[in-house]
C-alpha cells in the first residue's frame, strides 16, 4: 500500500518570504506524485505533478517541487509567497501499488501574513 | 472553474435520514471519483466509476452507495446518517480510468451537516 505524510499541519509565513511544504511518501514500487491546492471554499486544483524524467518539476503560480527517490520525498517550494497563496496544500501519490488510486496526505495549511 | 458541478452545495439533515449528492463531470470525462473530507480523517477516497461501471472502491461504508448514469453524471447516496457522516463530499472527474498521467478535476464540494 502507498501512503503520504505531510510533516507540517500548519505553516505560517510572512509575505515575500520563501516557503517549503514537506511531503514524504511510502511505496515499494514506482510512484506518481502530485501537489494539489485548496483555496477557501473551493475544490482542489492541481499545482504540479511528477510522473518521470527531471526530478525538479514546475507548476502554476511559481511553485516547484523536487522528487527525491532516496529520501522518498516530494517537497513543495516557492521562493517568495503572496497573501493569495494562503490555502491548504495536499500532497498525493498514485501508482501500481495502489492500483492507480490517488491517495492524499492530510494537508498543510499555509497562511501568508502581511 | 473546474467544469465539475456538484449539488447541493450545502445540506443539513437529521440522523437516520437519507440524502443524495449529485455530480456532473467535466464534458468528455468518463471517470467520476467521490471523496470525503473531514477534519479528523482528511481526504478519503470513497469510490470511482468509469463509463458507468464501478472501477475502484475505497473506504466507503455499506450505508453509502453510488452510481454513474448513461449521461455520465453520478450520484452518491448516504443513508441511515450518523453525526460522524458530517463532512465535505467532493466529486472529481478525469478523462481516463486511472489517475496516472492525468489530473483529477474537483468540484466545489457538498457540505453535509447531520444534526
Amino acid at each position: 500500500a502507498q501512503s503520504v505524510t505531510q510533516l507540517d499541519s500548519q505553516v505560517p509565513v510572512f509575505e515575500e518570504a520563501p516557503v517549503e511544504l514537506r511531503c514524504n511518501y511510502s511505496s515499494s514500487v514506482s510512484v506518481y506524485l502530485f501537489w494539489y491546492v485548496q483555496y477557501p471554499n473551493q475544490g482542489l486544483q492541481l499545482l504540479l505533478k511528477y510522473l518521470s524524467g527531471s526530478t525538479l518539476v514546475k507548476g502554476i503560480n511559481g511553485f516547484e517541487a523536487e522528487f527525491n527517490k532516496s529520501q522518498t520525498s516530494f517537497h513543495l517550494r516557492k521562493p517568495s509567497v503572496h497573501i493569495s497563496d494562503t490555502a491548504e496544500y495536499f500532497c498525493a501519490v498514485s501508482g501500481p501499488g495502489s492500483n492507480y488510486k490517488l491517495t492524499f496526505g492530510k494537508g498543510t495549511l499555509l497562511t501568508v501574513n502581511p | 472553474d473546474s467544469g465539475v458541478t456538484q449539488t447541493p452545495k450545502h445540506l443539513i439533515t437529521a440522523t437516520g435520514q437519507r440524502v443524495t449528492l449529485r455530480c456532473s463531470p467535466r464534458s468528455g470525462d468518463l471517470s467520476v471519483y467521490w471523496y470525503q473530507q473531514s477534519l479528523d480523517q482528511g481526504l478519503q477516497f470513497l469510490i470511482q466509476y468509469y463509463n458507468g461501471e464501478e472501477r475502484a472502491k475505497g473506504n466507503i461504508l455499506e450505508r453509502f452507495s453510488a452510481q454513474q448514469f448513461p449521461d455520465l453524471h453520478s450520484e452518491l447516496n448516504l443513508s441511515s446518517l450518523e453525526l460522524g457522516d458530517s463532512a465535505l463530499y467532493f466529486c472529481a472527474s478525469s478523462a481516463g480510468g486511472r489517475a496516472v498521467a492525468g489530473e483529477l478535476f474537483f468540484g466545489e464540494g457538498s457540505r453535509l451537516t447531520v444534526l
